[in-house]
């Protein structure tokens, strides 16, 4: 697609709850992330893939989070056993190569509450 | 310290003011500065890269300086279509080379008013 899809767009969870996100990211690029935005419009990163590789998972809280980028499947972002403090809206990325590009094409985001 | 900082304002200009905003980064190795634009509740877009010489499109200019770790985003003769949160953004490394993953500011706040 012309344009990285991401779904659902809202999200609501019980704590302890499972939550799974999904993303396409536009069709040739082999760079995917993603960012986490809580409040106050703090950008974290979470995890980058290269092709369905992961490249750098810094960012993920490895205990209750997981991600995926399988052949021929959108992307994937899971949340096990949600906490409060994981709401937020969850933005995927991608960008069709490294090196100093720094144009990142955003999906509208997935927007998750738990309650 | 943050890896990239800017004031979050808010910035309240009239229609036709100039309005400033300014950056820092941690870095000195960081290889490559954007400014992203983000309106309420949207994904973030690409504003406008930041070269070393200074770079202009528009209304909007943006200047980097090295030397302080600086970056900054001028906006003349404001419209109310401005009114964003913007974004200062460096490219982060990873063995020593840019891949593209970003590192956000906290983004400073724009009102444009009549």
């Amino acid at each position: 697609g012309e344009e990285v899809a991401q779904t659902p767009k809202h999200l609501v969870r019980g704590e302890g709850q499972k939550a799974k996100l999904y993303c396409a990211p536009i069709k040739g690029h082999s760079y995917v992330f993603w960012y986490q935005q809580v409040l106050k419009n703090e950008f974290k990163f979470l995890i980058s893939f290269q092709n369905e590789n992961v490249f750098d998972e810094t960012g993920m809280p490895k205990e209750r989070f997981s991600a995926k980028c399988l052949p021929n499947s959108p992307c994937s972002l899971e949340i096990q056993a949600t906490k409060l403090e994981d709401s937020a809206v969850y933005f995927c990325a991608s960008s069709p190569w490294t090196g100093r590009t720094g144009e990142l094409f955003f999906g509208e985001g997935s927007r998750l509450t738990v309650l | 310290r943050k890896e990239v900082e800017q004031d979050p304002g808010p910035f309240n200009v009239p229609e036709g003011a100039t309005v400033a905003f300014n950056c820092t980064y941690s870095n000195s190795a960081s290889q490559s500065f954007f400014w992203y634009r983000q309106d309420c509740r949207k994904e973030p877009k690409l504003l406008m890269s930041v070269y070393s010489s200074g770079n202009e499109d528009g209304r909007f200019t943006a200047q980097l300086n090295r030397a302080s770790q600086y970056i900054s985003l001028l906006i003349r003769d404001s419209k109310l279509s401005d009114s964003a949160t913007y974004l200062c953004v460096v490219t982060a490394l990873k063995g020593g080379t840019s891949y593209g993953k970003l590192t956000f500011g906290q983004g400073t706040i724009l009102t444009v008013h009549p």
